[in-house]
């Protein structure tokens, strides 16, 4: 069966950088793209970017251009995102998502993370 | 705000049909691209509802259906069940093939 699962949760100083990881199993791999999207505490969905694990094109949301890297192992089956110069308002569940002609299929479990002097 | 127009809040008794809007202009759902609908019980991930504007992944009761009409798209719940209480968003995606969500719909069972 299909599985994504996501790194632990992290408390995060603002001005740094957080690393969440996303392990997919039970699939082919390089056949589908990975997204990733959040969601701050008590809203809406906000999508990130994603990746195609195929050919590693990466594609982000205007928003967060610059500060957000979306990256695959294919070896590990791993795609992870790294968010830099943290701020309080990016604290937020970090879900990653199985993405098949422009939906997400399968989600991860979610990874929190806290941004906090 | 959010790309796609939801309405905040959506109510009905246990039995009923209620109906979630999502408008989208001629960037997203008006340019032709498919509208994808989520339910997200509370405390967990998303769960993929309806594909490709009508299409129900397998083990998605057929009480859920979901249509498509120029740059709006809706999703219907028929027999209305408290299991049925969450959040819901619609998806699609934009000119630059980015994703786009709505702001998303609460479902209250009265």
């Amino acid at each position: 069966q299909v599985q994504l699962v996501q790194s632990g949760a992290e408390v995060k100083k603002p001005g740094t950088s957080v690393k969440v990881s996303c392990k997919a199993s039970g699939y082919i791999f390089n056949n589908y793209g990975i997204s990733w999207v959040r969601q701050a505490p008590g809203q809406g969905l906000e999508w990130m970017g994603g990746i195609s694990a195929y050919t590693a094109n990466t594609k982000y949301a205007q928003k967060l251009q610059g500060r957000v890297t979306v990256t695959t192992d294919t070896s590990t089956s791993t795609a992870y995102m790294e968010l830099r110069s943290l701020r309080s308002d990016d604290t937020a569940i970090y879900f990653c998502a199985r993405e098949a002609r422009g939906y997400c299929d399968y989600w991860g479990q979610g990874t929190l993370v806290t941004v906090s002097s | 705000q959010s790309v796609l127009t939801q309405p905040p809040s959506v109510s009905g008794a246990p039995g009923q049909r209620v109906t979630i809007s999502c408008t989208g202009s001629s960037s997203n759902i008006g340019a032709g691209y498919d509208v994808h609908w989520y339910q997200q019980l509370p405390g967990t991930a998303p769960k993929l509802l309806i594909y490709g504007n009508t299409n129900r992944p397998s083990g998605v009761p057929d009480r859920f259906s979901g249509s498509k009409s120029g740059a709006s798209a809706s999703l219907a719940i028929t027999g209305l069940q408290a299991g049925d209480e969450a959040d819901y968003y619609c998806q699609s995606n934009d000119n630059s093939l980015n994703v786009v969500f709505g702001g998303g719909t609460k479902v209250t069972v009265l």
